[in-house]
């Protein structure tokens, strides 16, 4: 079982739409969550980070939840733009991050 | 602005060749890794490196190894590339402690092609 676990997609959508993706780690001794951004052929960056008690971003609203293991981004009114691979990612002890295999999002006109 | 700088965007070796792939940071990072990325399976460890000199080994280090001589400078090598090692790979760099260790800076990759 892959530590973290995400639906590959592709998600194609409309702009303006709402989308949600999920994502679920299986290590329960992770400490911190974030949504990673990739561009197509380009390196990936940092999104946003993911709290317990949720945070938003503009447009960009993640989540967490502990008890399940599982956290989640909304992206709302979507942009072409916002067409990317959205990678799931959580660490661990030291230094190191686990990257889930992404999420392809497709917005079109 | 972090710069993270990969040598080659594409390389083609052949299988039993010797590889070089290199990785500069201009942040002073203390962190650096080395992943290597592939359809369905996203990105995997293979080494990094908490300080010059220092190693550790990712989940997947067979096949690998690394050298860390100064602090920007981290490098990956294939001792004897095999097909199965056909990948991108990316480079990336953080600082050590806090919530900054796990905002990693990536390079834009190279992508190696072993005939």
């Amino acid at each position: 079982r892959k530590e973290v676990e995400q639906d590959p997609g592709p998600f194609n959508v409309p702009e303006g739409a709402t989308v949600a993706f999920n994502c679920t780690y299986s290590n329960s001794a992770s400490q911190s969550f974030f949504w990673y951004r990739q561009d197509c052929r380009k390196e990936p960056k940092l999104l946003m980070s993911v709290y317990s008690s949720g945070n938003e971003d503009g447009r960009f609203t993640a989540q967490l939840n502990r008890a399940s293991q599982y956290i989640s981004l909304l992206i709302r009114d979507s942009k072409l733009s916002d067409s990317a691979t959205y990678l799931c990612v959580v660490s661990q002890y030291g230094n190191k991050l686990v990257f889930g295999a992404g999420t392809i999002l497709r917005v079109k006109s | 602005d972090v710069k993270v700088t990969q040598s080659s965007r594409y390389l083609v070796k052949r299988t039993g060749e010797k590889v070089f792939l290199e990785c500069v940071q201009d942040m002073d990072h203390e962190n650096m890794f080395w992943y290597r990325q592939d359809p369905g399976l996203g990105l995997r460890l293979i080494y990094f490196s908490y300080d010059v000199k220092m190693k550790e080994k990712g989940d997947i280090p067979e096949g690998y190894s690394v050298s860390r001589e100064k602090k920007e400078r981290f490098s990956l090598i294939l001792e004897s590339a095999s097909t199965n090692q056909t990948s991108m790979y990316l480079c990336a760099s953080s600082l050590p402690q806090g919530i900054a260790k796990n905002i990693q800076y990536f390079g834009a990759g190279t992508r190696l092609s072993v005939l």
